[in-house]
């Protein structure tokens, strides 16, 4: 168990719906990193949080948003599915702002929308 | 923004070989290298990591070397094992980065 917690494990629903997934960051870490890994493909940065405030953006499509609240958990909402959302999601934290400060990653939320 | 390439995409080793992935990285103020292992159906871990004032820094049979002039750094993984098949992503970042940029991952397997 790394710590990082992410909510639900599975999640299958069908095009054009909306989904929610959560993560709760390692005990005292401020920082939350969401990050898609389709098929096959490497980790796509998306979004990063820091202490309740957006620090940085990836590649993150305009129907996707996340937010961090004040007890740190943080949730990315994906919304008018396509299928080529379907992917692992990773959440990962560390204690700063930085990237130096390596990352514990969570165990992802599989999405598959059909 | 910071660049990392990977290679190769994919390593096969017969059980008992040596195995080395290496990886550049285009922005020379990153100082901070860390290799992460992820397992089919799992989330990366952190397996070793090096910073810009080291050379190289080991851990029973991986090791990590880094060459700054160069801008390249490689894993190492000695005796290989099974258990070591997985997929290995390196990473860089600078002081001042909000993230970690990843190279594109190995996936490795060692042959029983």
């Amino acid at each position: 168990d790394s710590g990082v917690t992410q909510t639900p494990k599975h999640l299958i629903t069908a095009t054009g719906q909306r989904v929610t997934l959560r993560c709760s960051p390692r005990s005292g870490d401020l920082s939350v990193y969401w990050y898609q890994q389709s098929l096959d493909q490497g980790l796509q940065f998306l979004i990063q949080y820091y202490n309740g405030e957006e620090r940085a953006k990836g590649n993150i499509l305009e129907r996707f948003s996340a937010q961090q609240f004040p007890d740190l958990h943080s949730e990315l909402n994906l919304s008018s599915l396509e299928l080529g959302d379907s992917a692992l999601y990773f959440c990962a934290s560390n204690p700063q702002a930085g990237g130096n400060y390596g990352y514990t990653f969570g165990s992802g939320t599989r999405l598959t929308v059909v | 923004g910071e660049n990392v390439e990977q290679h190769p995409s994919t390593l096969s080793v017969q059980e008992g070989d040596s195995a080395v992935i290496k990886c550049t990285y285009s922005d020379s103020a990153s100082n901070y290298f860390p290799w992460y292992k992820q397992e089919l159906g799992k989330g990366p871990q952190l397996i070793i990591d090096i910073r810009s004032n080291v050379g190289e820094k080991k851990d029973q049979r991986i090791a990590v070397t880094l060459n700054k002039t160069a801008k390249h750094f490689s894993l190492h993984i000695t005796e290989t094992q099974p258990e070591d098949s997985a997929v290995y992503f390196c990473a860089a970042s600078g002081t001042g980065a909000n993230n970690l940029f990843f190279g594109t991952g190995t996936r490795l397997t060692v042959i029983p």
